[in-house]
């Protein structure tokens, strides 16, 4: 099956700081999706992008699935932003989405 | 409108019990799906239901059973519990297919199997 690697497992930022997220996957895919995990634990869609580029406030993400990858960004962070950052992918029906094992980011005031 | 609901959101148990989670949506939503999240390895599905009186294995199925018991309501049931079933549970629907597609999640059951 499609294997998911996320980099780097932990990041550690002071607040108003830039950050880029990747996100590697094995096999052609026609389905990612960015969630992000606030630290009590709810889950809430970011992007669904399997090729391109999209922005939404401070984050934006880009995939490029010829090589694929996708990154993340979050610029100026600020303290809501931590929590664990999920990339995950799929066939075109998405029932089977494979998730990736997650980025930590922790932003400081 | 309350979204994913999911209950308990804790529960301990001893080896060998049963127990059910439940799972219900008031979005109107066509596909559910049950994940368990283990640290370090992001979230894993477990079984979905693609519609109403369907039902799929994901990837790791093994010592769990699911009900569609209708649209709304997606249960998942763990007849004789293991410590390996110690985790994270979530629940989640999902409207639209492609750009549309969206996923919606439950706040979690945290599951301790002693």
């Amino acid at each position: 099956g499609i294997q998911v690697e996320q980099s780097p497992p932990d990041l550690i930022l002071q607040e108003g700081a830039n950050s880029t997220l990747r996100c590697n996957f094995s096999d052609s895919v026609n389905n990612l999706q960015w969630f992000h995990q606030n630290p009590w634990g709810q889950l809430i869609n970011l992007f669904y992008i399997p090729s391109g580029t999209k922005q939404n406030g401070r984050l934006s993400a880009t995939t490029v699935a010829t090589e694929r990858y996708s990154l993340l960004y979050i610029s100026s962070s600020q303290t809501t932003d931590s929590g664990v950052y999920f990339c995950a992918v799929g066939d075109v029906y998405g029932n089977k989405l494979v998730f990736g094992a997650g980025t930590i980011l922790r932003v400081k005031s | 409108n309350a979204g994913v609901t999911q209950t308990p959101k804790f529960q301990v148990l001893k080896t060998g019990q049963s127990m059910t989670l439940q799972c219900a949506q008031d979005m109107n939503h066509n596909s559910m799906y049950w994940y368990r999240q283990d640290p370090g390895m992001g979230l894993r599905l477990i079984y979905y239901s693609a519609s109403e009186g369907t039902t799929d294995k994901g990837e790791v199925p093994n010592g769990y059973n699911v009900s569609r018991l209708n649209k709304r309501e997606f249960s998942l049931r763990l007849e004789s519990a293991a410590p390996s079933q110690t985790s994270v549970y979530f629940c989640a629907s999902k409207v639209g297919r492609g750009s549309r597609e969206k996923l919606f999640f439950g706040s979690g059951t945290q599951l301790s199997v002693l």
